[in-house]
């Protein structure tokens, strides 16, 4: 089946303007994470939702960051009055559940809570 | 909160010879550790996990071990190939549900 998608796949924009970046999940996930790359490093973790609700927004570094996802489904980043630091690549992921079982799943399956990302928006501010 | 400190940041093998890659994590309520491998413009994509109630889990060449009293967790890759050459992340999940994720590992398989 489909796999996570973002779009655009690349966004160059001026200093303080504002930006929307789109995440369609995997159908039927209802976890829904957005993590910020920097060059030559880890994802870092930015806001989880769990269904409509943001679970957690604690790694949103200021209020200039937003998330929302009105139906459960899709997702917007958006960013406002962007600075030359915001520049990254903005990756979204997905998961069944937001938690697995113990036991983890039998060999060779998946587990509920298995984050499956999407290619990245790569995020240029100019 | 979780921090994830991950060794080497560069490793370079000779196709065929084994490759190991080691992570160190604080939150001692974290329970679930995945593996990512990244090449170069593409996507994370998971290729290996463990939780905490298990000490070693192995896939074909890829195997990780845990070891719950010293934090820490590594990824062993056998027999490696040129297509292993890609950037991989280790991650540590605690009681929230978000990863917090090791800087990287460039590994290059030299043919």
């Amino acid at each position: 089946g489909a796999g996570v998608s973002q779009t655009p796949s690349n966004k160059v924009t001026e200093k303080g303007k504002y930006v929307e970046l789109r995440c369609d999940p995997i159908s039927g996930h209802t976890a829904l994470y957005w993590y910020r790359q920097s060059l030559g490093q880890g994802p870092e973790f930015l806001i989880y939702f769990q269904g409509t609700g943001a679970a957690d927004d604690s790694g949103l570094p200021n209020d200039r960051f937003f998330a929302v996802r009105p139906e459960g489904s899709v997702s917007t980043l958006k960013i406002q009055r962007t600075e030359r630091g915001d520049s990254a690549v903005y990756l979204c992921a997905s998961s069944l559940k937001a938690l697995g079982l113990a036991g983890g799943a039998p060999r060779g399956g998946s587990s509920t809570d298995t984050q499956y990302f999407g290619p990245g928006t790569r995020l240029t501010v100019l | 909160g979780e921090n994830v400190e991950q060794h080497p940041s560069t490793l370079s093998v000779q196709e065929g010879d084994s490759a190991v890659i080691k992570c160190t994590y604080s939150d001692s309520a974290s329970n679930y550790f995945p593996w990512y491998k990244q090449e170069l413009g593409k996507r994370p994509q998971l290729i290996i996990d463990i939780r905490s109630n298990v000490g070693e889990k192995k896939d074909q060449r890829i195997a990780v071990t845990l070891n719950k009293t010293a934090k820490h967790f590594s990824l062993h890759i056998t027999e490696t190939q040129p297509e292993d050459s890609a950037v991989y992340f280790c991650a540590a999940r605690a009681t929230a549900r978000q990863l917090t994720f090791g800087s990287g590992t460039q590994l290059t398989v030299l043919p």
